[in-house]
């Protein structure tokens, strides 16, 4: 089994509608959470990052975090075309010498005018 | 401030020979990461230098894989012989002493190795 969980799509959804993007996970280690968003032939882009439990809103964007789940979402409000992209997750364990980023395999969304 | 960047871009190599891939990593990022995505799967990590010590190498796959860093700055991966299933694209990310602790990388634009 995977330590991270991603469906990866494609997702394609019409401009302004809101995207829901999600992740689970099996290791209860896992403390700080992370989206990423790769534009093709590109490195990933740090996009969203939270520590632990709960919610950040940033723009149009907000990354949720629930651990008693091991579930993490990321929100894309009035979304538009320059979103089309891959989305990330990846998550790292509270341990100080794990600093390794445990990674998703990546949604690939494409959002249409 | 220039980010982490990766050289060459592209290498297409024959199996048994060997490619050196190069990063240089934000400048002042003592921190330096190598991560693999092969084919469909997803990016998993290779290892971490922390300046020119080899910090956790637990994800390199086998002993054809040689990371280095000298002075702690600019690092290479070696594969050598390289084979078909090192295909893919190759990952550095970089961070500061005062994130790399809480999980902040900034990562650079891979190169794509593919071995025929």
């Amino acid at each position: 089994q995977k330590e991270v969980e991603q469906d990866p799509g494609p997702l394609s959804v019409p401009e302004g509608a809101i995207v829901s993007l999600n992740c689970t996970y099996s290791n209860s280690a896992f403390q700080y959470f992370m989206w990423y968003r790769q534009y093709s032939r590109k490195g990933p882009e740090l996009l969203m990052y939270t520590y632990s439990s709960g919610n950040k809103e940033d723009g149009r964007f907000t990354a949720q975090v629930d651990k008693s789940s091991k579930y993490i979402s990321l929100f894309i409000r009035d979304s538009q075309p320059s979103d089309s992209a891959t989305y990330l997750c990846a998550m790292r364990s509270f341990l100080q010498g794990a600093q390794k980023l445990v990674f998703g395999q990546g949604t690939r969304l494409t959002i249409n005018p | 401030e220039a980010g982490v960047t990766q050289f060459p871009s592209h290498s297409v190599i024959e199996k048994g020979q060997t490619v050196t891939l190069r990063c240089d990593p934000i400048s002042g990022h003592d921190n330096l990461y190598w991560y693999r995505r092969v084919m469909g799967k997803e990016i998993k990590f290779l290892l971490h230098f922390v300046k020119e010590s080899k910090q956790d190498e637990s994800g390199m796959p086998n002993n054809r894989f040689l990371a280095e860093r000298t002075g702690g700055t600019y690092s290479t991966l070696k594969v050598q012989p390289a084979e078909l299933e090192d295909s893919g694209v190759y990952f550095c990310a970089s961070s500061p002493p005062g994130l790399a602790g809480v999980g902040w990388q900034y990562f650079g634009p891979g190169t794509r190795l593919t071995v025929t």
